[in-house]
């Protein structure tokens, strides 16, 4: 089982429409929790945190479900900009709670928003 | 530009030849991350360190890699005898991490390898 599992899509959906993306992951003491955009051909870069509580960032909004260990991010209002790879992304934790550091990712859901 | 720099961008080869590659963090980051991406994959991590000591490595990370970070600042990338299997997106990342909280981490451009 992938430590970070993630449906590749892709997603084609019109400009404002509301699109989901899930996630789930392997590692039930993993403590943090992200979702990274990745363009074409550019290198990853972090959309937003993702919180117990749950949070939001404009359109964007991330949960995070640990008894489930489910992580999901929500698109409202579409934008062509927001075409891209979306990463679910884990930082592990090691005993003692300390973070190992190193990211743990997905393989990527791909959604395009075409007018 | 004051973010992660890797260098070069693009590098062909020849199976069987070595590569070098170089990352160059933002500056005062003391941890520093390779991670390589094929294509349809999220990024898998190779290895880190913190300051010029390297803390983990990968099971990808074969004998044939060997990664350094000498004075705490640049990293250098090296894979020796390359096979068409290493034919991948490199990417270099670092952060400014203070005891065992997570701090984000910046990613360069990356070095897209070929090999032929």
């Amino acid at each position: 089982r992938k430590e970070v599992e993630q449906d590749p899509g892709p997603f084609n959906v019109p400009e404002g429409a509301t699109v989901a993306f899930n996630c789930t992951y392997s590692n039930s003491a993993s403590q943090s929790f992200f979702w990274y955009r990745q363009d074409c051909r550019k290198e990853p870069k972090l959309l937003m945190s993702v919180y117990s509580s749950g949070n939001e960032d404009g359109r964007f909004t991330a949960q995070l479900n640990r008894a489930s260990q489910y992580i999901s991010l929500l698109i409202r209002d579409s934008k062509l900009s927001d075409s891209a790879t979306y990463l679910c992304v884990v930082n592990p934790t090691q005993a003692g709670g300390t973070s190992y550091g190193k990211l743990t990712f997905g393989q990527g859901t791909i959604l395009t928003v075409h007018p | 530009d004051t973010g992660v720099s890797q260098d070069p961008r693009h590098k062909i080869t020849k199976r069987g030849q070595n590569v070098t590659f170089r990352c160059d963090p933002i500056s005062e980051h003391n941890r520093l991350y390779w991670y390589r991406q094929t294509l349809g994959q999220g990024p898998e991590f190779l290895t880190y360190f913190q300051n010029e000591a390297q803390l983990e490595k990968s099971r990808l990370l074969s004998d044939r890699f060997s990664a350094e970070r000498p004075k705490g600042s640049f990293s250098t990338l090296e894979i020796q005898r390359t096979e068409q299997g290493d034919s991948a997106m490199y990417l270099c990342a670092s952060s400014l991490t203070l005891g065992s909280s997570y701090n984000e981490q910046f990613f360069g451009p990356g070095t897209r390898l070929t090999v032929l």
